[in-house]
């Protein structure tokens, strides 16, 4: 069955460090994958996206690799900030004809100051 | 700009009563609209989602529906809530399938 796995153990990091969050799946041939942030008791909001024929994408301090080979995304916050901590989830779509993202559990980064 | 309203932003009901919440969007015509549900510590799972008026595709068998009843309005109702109905409801649109998502700052629900 299709699997999307993301950490579930909390990241901590200290400020200014590279948080590295990491996204893999099984049976799935994504045409695309995205990344969100979500705050607690708020909902997800959408920082990248990344399509099957393209490597990374990068957006200010964020970084997303797409690893078809491998079946992994990674999801890289530079010079990391307080403000980063929050919940982190991957969402993979285009797979078996659906373009509906299905989205992982998330994983937590906790940055500390 | 877009903007995606949900309501209400907290909901205590008794099982057995009824559900209605309620999504609006502004700022843009024809979205696909989509329903989750996210359970404490668990991914977002797709409950519905409509790609227009009057068009529902349901994802998981359960006791709940959806209406579209306007290009930009999403309905999520129950006729009778049961315990296991209980979490964080979050309503979503995107231009297309596979653009990205836009959510609201969801409900929670809880069922007494």
């Amino acid at each position: 069955s299709q699997k999307i796995e993301q950490n579930s153990e909390a990241l901590n990091i200290q400020e200014g460090k590279t948080a590295t969050l990491t996204c893999n799946y099984t049976n799935y041939s994504p045409a695309y994958l995205q990344w969100y942030r979500q705050d607690p008791g708020r909902g997800p909001v959408f920082l990248l996206l990344i399509r099957e024929n393209e490597k990374e994408k990068r957006k200010e301090r964020l970084k997303v690799t797409f690893d078809t080979t491998l079946k992994q995304s990674l999801f890289h916050i530079t010079a990391s900030q307080p403000a980063d901590s929050a919940t982190y989830l991957c969402a993979l779509g285009g797979s078996g004809g659906s373009y509906i993202p299905t989205f992982g559990r998330g994983t937590s980064l906790i940055v500390h100051p | 700009s877009q903007t995606i309203h949900q309501w209400p932003a907290t909901l205590v009901q008794p099982v057995g009563s009824p559900l209605s919440l309620e999504c609006t969007v502004e700022g843009t015509s024809n979205p696909n609209l989509y329903w989750y549900r996210q359970a404490a510590g668990r991914g977002l799972q797709l409950l519905f989602y409509s790609v227009g008026i009057g068009q529902i595709s349901s994802e998981v068998p359960q006791n709940l529906s959806a209406s579209r009843p306007q290009d930009r309005q999403f309905i999520l109702s129950s006729k009778k809530l049961l315990l296991s109905d209980s979490g964080f409801y979050l309503c979503a649109w995107s231009r297309e399938g596979n653009q990205p998502q836009h959510f609201g700052d969801g409900t929670r629900l809880s069922i007494l």
